[in-house]
């Protein structure tokens, strides 16, 4: 069973980076891509981008300027890095798995709050 | 840019049968799989239909998901509601190599 643990800082200012790590335990990291989403208060998910164990990414257009997703696969982990953020940007942020068209496995999501 | 299109809210009473629709904004909804997530409040979300129609392991049969390419949609059913279902429920397919969900539906269960 493939479990996914997330960590990073939960309060930023304007104009500073998000930095996030996603942890996977329990199954082989080399079978599936691995994905960032979030979720502003209140509202819907919108998907960030994702990455192959390979190093393969794909970004959101609307995100892509400030996106950067990285793998350790020594660690069996996978990062996301935001640039310039703004009050805009805070959501709760979720780590995923997804193996050819199905998404099983979550993380526990990360509250960004960004805030003078 | 492709885009999903659910409503925002449904209602029904326990027991009875609810489905929600997806529609695709370009193209046909058939072109790449649909996933629908199931998110309570406060938590992550849970996928309860991939590849258009298959439950994964654990997901009651009382689920069940469908395409319609005449209406270029997708939809989820959940037949003999409970007050657990009770949840917000997002659709999601893929735009070339990128994931794109639907604005989710608020399922209640009066």
């Amino acid at each position: 069973q493939v479990q996914l643990q997330q960590w990073g800082a939960g309060l930023l200012k304007p104009s500073e980076t998000l930095s996030l790590i996603c942890g996977v335990y329990g199954g082989p990291f080399s079978d599936y891509y691995w994905s960032w989403i979030r979720q502003p208060p209140g509202k819907g998910l919108e998907w960030i981008g994702e990455i192959s164990h390979s190093g393969s990414t794909n970004y959101n257009p609307s995100l892509k300027s400030r996106v950067t997703i990285s793998v350790d696969t020594s660690k069996n982990q996978f990062s996301l890095k935001l640039s310039s953020v703004t009050a805009a940007d805070t959501a709760v942020y979720y780590c995923a798995s997804r193996a050819l068209w199905r998404s099983d496995y979550w993380g526990q999501g990360t509250l960004v709050t960004v805030s003078s | 840019n492709f885009m999903l299109t659910q409503p925002h809210s449904v209602s029904e009473s326990p027991g009875k049968t609810v489905t929600i629709s997806c529609t695709g904004s370009s193209g046909s909804i058939a072109s790449n799989f649909v996933q629908w997530f199931q998110q309570r409040p406060g938590r992550a979300p849970t996928n309860v239909i991939y590849e258009d129609n298959q439950r994964p392991s654990g997901v009651p049969d009382r689920f069940s998901g469908s395409i319609d390419t005449s209406s270029n949609s997708a939809s989820l059913t959940i037949s003999g509601l409970r007050t657990e279902d009770e949840a917000d429920y997002y659709c999601q397919s893929y735009d070339s190599s990128n994931w794109v969900f639907g604005g989710g539906t608020k399922l209640t269960v009066l």
